[in-house]
Order: structure tokens, then sequence, then C-alpha cells
């Protein structure tokens, strides 16, 4: 069964940082193209980074660049994102999605965790 | 970064046609920008209707159909049903990605 398992949110201060982590199981997460996305409450997706499959390229919102770093383990399966310098503002739902291309570099399917939720108050 | 519109709520009654749309800031929405369309329902993570413009998954509803209209990607349910009452996102391709702000669709 192909899961994808957000963990690491909860409550943190303005400024404080977090580490979330997706745990990956029943697929190949080496190829897959991983991304983060979030969801303020009652409010659209949100774009927030990706990582390409063997970590060696990454991308960023503008509103977390310089904030939040990608990364991914292949070896154990996981995506991370470090958030620094959090503000209410990140406040959201955060899932991971997996994302496969095929051979020829196109589309083929995705995967999405359930998210985990981070508030950033005082 | 561009912006993306997406209409913030639209109703349809049940067996009825709806089109849902997706603006670009930075003109005419193309097939470069490979436009994605999601469903999400309450409390659910969001699932992958529509991809590359009008492609469909094994899963999705044959009412459902996506196209480029008038410069924007769109989403056109023909024949609602009941289960179709959700969020629905689209996502645009540029040097990274930017999602709209997701329409709510009431069937009713």
């Amino acid at each position: 069964e192909v899961q994808l398992v957000e963990s690491g949110g909860g409550l943190v201060q303005p400024g404080g940082s977090l580490r979330l982590s997706c745990a990956a199981s029943g697929f190949t997460f080496s190829s897959y193209w991983m991304h983060w996305v979030r969801q303020a409450p009652g409010t659209g997706l949100v774009w927030v980074s990706r990582v390409n499959r063997d970590g060696s390229s990454t991308g960023y919102a503008d509103s977390v660049k310089g904030r939040f770093t990608i990364s991914r383990d292949n070896a154990k399966n996981t995506l991370y994102l470090q958030m620094d310098s959090l503000r209410a503002e990140d406040t959201a739902v955060y899932y991971c999605a997996g994302f496969y291309y095929d051979s020829r570099g196109y589309y083929d399917h995705d995967y999405w965790g359930q998210g985990t939720l981070v508030t950033v108050s005082s | 970064q561009a912006v993306v519109t997406q209409e913030p709520s639209l109703t349809v009654s049940p067996g009825g046609t709806v089109t849902l749309t997706c603006g670009s800031s930075t003109g005419a929405v193309t097939s470069g920008h490979y436009p994605y369309w999601f469903q999400q329902k309450p409390g659910q993570a969001p699932r992958t209707l529509i991809y590359d413009t009008s492609n469909k998954h094994s899963w999705t509803p044959a009412r459902f159909s996506g196209s480029l209209l008038g410069g924007k990607a769109a989403l056109t349910l023909s024949g609602a049903q009941p289960e179709d009452e959700a969020e629905y996102h689209c996502l645009l391709s540029y040097s990274n990605w930017v999602f709209g702000g997701g329409t709510k669709l009431t069937v009713l």
C-alpha cells in the first residue's frame, strides 16, 4: 500500500523553527519528484517547495525562499522541510506529494499524504 | 511570481453543466503551463482529476473534461452529481508551480 505520512507539525512561536518529515512507503521513493504544498484553514492550496529525484535541485515559492529548506534522504525514503523564521502566515496544513514522470519526462501519476498542521502563534 | 485566478465559488444543479476556469496574470494559459486540476473534499488530501490540460486518470469520471478556453484552462463538468460537490484547485507550471485560489463547487 502506498503511503506518505507527514510528521513534525505543531505549535511554534513566531521566529521559531520546525522540521517536517514525510515518510514514504509502498513505492520507489527515489523515482519521484517530491513537493511540499500547504493550505491555510479555509483557503486554497499553495505550492511551497520541490526537490528532484536525487536531491540535487530544489525550488521554492517566493514567500518561503531563504527561510525554508527542502531535502530528502532516499536511503530512508524520507522527505524533509526545515522551516526557520516562522511567521503567523505560515500557519497551515502541510502536505507532501510525490510526482512521477515517465522516461520521456511526461507526468504519469502522483501520491499525496494526509498533511500535518503547523500553527505559528505566540 | 505569477498569480493564478479561479472563480471563488460556483453552483450547479444536479445533472447540469458548469465550467471552472483558471487564468494567469502573465497572459494566456497554454499547454506549456501543463494545467492540472485537483479535486479536494473536506478533510481529505487533493486528488488529481486532470493533467496536462486534458488528460484523465483511470479514476477520473468521464463527466469531467479539461481544455483551454479563451486564454484560460478550463474544467467542465457535464451531468453534475451530488458527490462532485468539492473544492477544485488548478495548478500551472512556470519556473515553479502556482496554484489558483480554488473554486468551491456546490451541487444544488
